[in-house]
Parts: C-alpha cells; structure tokens; sequence
C-alpha cells in the first residue's frame, strides 16, 4: 500500500517561514491535501490539491508538490499556528485513502 | 453552516458491535460523499471508510474490511458505521467527514469534520 512520510516534529521561531515536507513514491503524479489538527478539535483543511486553499485559510499557507514530495509552507508564523499537519493522498491502486503520519509544529 | 455530530460511541468489550451514526446539516447530504476517519489517543489520523453520495460506491481501510459497514440514510441526512468484531486496536476517536466537492464517488478528500465520538474496546 501506498506510503506517506512525513517528519515527526518541525520547529520555528514567529514571523519565519516552516516547511513541513510528506514524502511518496512519485507522490507529484497525485493530489495532495494538508490538514491542521490542534489539541482535542477535529482537523480543518487548510490546502486543497496541492495548493488551492479552502475559504477563509489565509494566504499564509501555501502548497506545493513535484517528485518524490509535496511541501505545506507556512509564511510569517505566528503562535496560533503550532498544530499537527497531516498530508494525505488518494491511493488510485488500492482505492484507498492514506494519511501521512503527522508532523508536530512548534513554535518558539 | 455545516454541521456534522456524530453519534453512538462508548465502552465496549472486545468481539462486541456498535453503531455509530454522524446526522448532517447545512448542506445538501446526497450531493456528497463522506467518510469515517479515527484516531488512536495519542496517535494520527487513521482513514476508515468512504462511501458516495448515492451509496453505489464504497470503500475500506485493511484494517476494518470485513468488520465494518459504512452505509447512509439519505432521507434522513445520516451517515453510519456498523462495527463488528471489534477489537482493542479500535479505540480511537471516530470522525466523521464530508467530501469538499459533490459527486466524487469516494475519490475527494474530506473538508468539513464533525467533532468525533470515543469508542474504547477493553476488557
């Protein structure tokens, strides 16, 4: 089955710019979705087919995808920011759904 | 606006069933697909099971095929998870989800989630 690889912890300082990387085979020929998870909420979406950004996420956030990893990118972080990431992907071999293992985001 | 709140869980033992149910709001339920997603306390996000706006089309993790139902009740706006065999590796708080664009078949991803409800399977 297909396999998501995502760094367990990233940290930044305020007003820098995080990368939170999601690795997979050829992962650039799929769409690729990021989520935000904070402490005990459900997750919100927060890129959409690589880089599309639902209503209301600011533009702060930002996707990308090519090869062999798709990257969430964060511009100006700011406190309200630390969360889990999780990427994820449609598994057009195994009709599956697959989530990266989430990437912790503090901020210092 | 949106609203998904799912519904049934609790404490269980292991082998037995449960039901859990996620009623929809604010949206047209039978234009979308939805999916089930959990999470083991402490860990990540584990998808479960999608199925399509009509019912036709309906997909599973490998760790619940053949122990888990998805199925909808679209006159009355809800999703459900039948689950049976359950074992102690199920506990997790349930999500329930709706896809982010309408007649996906199973293939969108999901944007909008409900809040969740804890099953725990113990002895």
């Amino acid at each position: 089955s297909y396999v998501l690889t995502q760094p367990p912890s990233v940290s930044v300082a305020p007003g820098k710019t995080a990368r939170i990387t999601c690795g997979g085979n050829n992962i650039g020929s799929k769409n690729v979705h990021w989520y935000q998870q904070k402490p005990g909420q459900a997750p919100v979406m927060v890129v959409y087919e690589n880089s599309d950004r639902p209503s209301g996420i600011p533009e702060r956030f930002s996707g990308s995808n090519s090869g062999n990893t798709a990257t969430l990118t964060i511009s100006r972080v700011e406190a309200g920011d630390e969360a889990d990431y999780y990427c994820q992907v449609w598994d057009t071999t195994s009709y599956h759904w697959v989530f990266g293992g989430g990437t912790k985001l503090t901020v210092l | 606006q949106v609203q998904l709140v799912e519904s049934g869980g609790g404490v269980v033992q292991p082998g037995w069933s449960l039901r859990l149910s996620c009623a929809a709001s604010g949206f047209t339920f039978t234009n979308y697909g939805m999916h089930w997603v959990r999470q083991a306390p402490g860990k990540g996000l584990e998808w479960v099971s999608v199925i399509s706006d009509d019912g036709n089309k309906k997909y599973y993790a490998d760790s619940v095929k053949g122990r888990f139902t998805i199925s909808r009740d679209n006159s009355k706006n809800t999703l459900y998870l039948q689950m049976n065999s359950l074992r102690t590796a199920d506990t997790a708080v349930y999500f329930c989800a709706k896809d982010v664009a309408i007649y996906c078949g199973g293939e969108c991803p999901p944007d909008y989630w409900g809040q969740g409800t804890l099953v725990t399977v113990s002895s």
